[in-house]
């Protein structure tokens, strides 16, 4: 399975900033995908990164608010913009088709946001 | 989209016992239906997968069967133990590399001594 790490780990933030949230991969990668996962809760795709364009997201979630960066195979970036408290939460990212083969999923540590 | 619904949202079982959770999906165009297990803490981790094409698959005490008619999906546990005690997750999405998966609810499995 490929290893995945995500930075922060962890991060308490003031409402009306900005977070930048890492992803990066131990080998190429077609899709990156990007899930917010509230306390308790289940897990929600935000958006879908390839490589070279831009990213496809779900109902519910704008570009504006959680603009991504996608520059090569093995790295992408998830900015949580204009945070406020109901943008606390765990943000995992996972990566797609590492087994070279087909959709076999595998999950970053996540990073937990913590919004003041 | 795709909608996958889980039950139950919890599960207490004794231990050796079986447990089952139950899945189901709207977009018949999915063909790829992963399980998740994600202990207090930690990332979500594969556990067991299956493909449309397939109505059954199993790996030691796990197993996964498929009704792709009734767009039916199960987890099974055979003779629980303690460690199997954590949320479980099933998704249903494409199969491809460049596909999504949409996840259910969860179900939170607690194994009784």
């Amino acid at each position: 399975s490929a290893v995945i790490s995500q930075k922060p780990s962890r991060d308490i933030c003031q409402r009306g900033t900005s977070l930048t949230i890492q992803c990066q991969v131990d080998s190429q990668v077609t899709m990156m995908f990007w899930y917010r996962q509230q306390p308790g809760q289940s897990l929600t795709l935000i958006a879908t990164a390839n490589q070279g364009s831009e990213a496809t997201y779900e109902s519910g979630f704008v570009i504006d608010k959680f603009p991504i960066s996608r520059p090569n195979l093995t790295f992408s970036t998830l900015t949580v913009s204009n945070m406020s408290p109901e943008d606390s939460s765990i943000y995992l990212c996972s990566v797609g088709g590492a087994s070279g083969t087909y959709n076999e999923q595998f999950f970053g540590p996540g990073t937990r946001l913590t919004v003041l | 989209g795709e909608n996958v619904e889980q039950h139950p949202s919890t599960l207490s079982v004794q231990e050796g016992d079986s447990a089952v959770i139950k899945c189901t999906y709207s977009d018949s165009a999915s063909n790829y239906f992963p399980w998740y297990k994600q202990e207090l803490g930690k990332r979500p981790q594969l556990i067991i997968d299956i493909r449309s094409n397939v109505g059954e698959k199993k790996d030691q005490r796990i197993a996964v069967t498929l009704n792709k008619t009734a767009k039916h999906f199960s987890l099974h546990i055979t003779e629980t133990q303690p460690e199997d005690s954590a949320v479980y997750f099933c998704a249903a999405g494409g199969y491809s590399s460049a596909s999504k998966i949409i996840f259910g609810s969860g179900t939170r499995l607690s194994i009784r001594p």
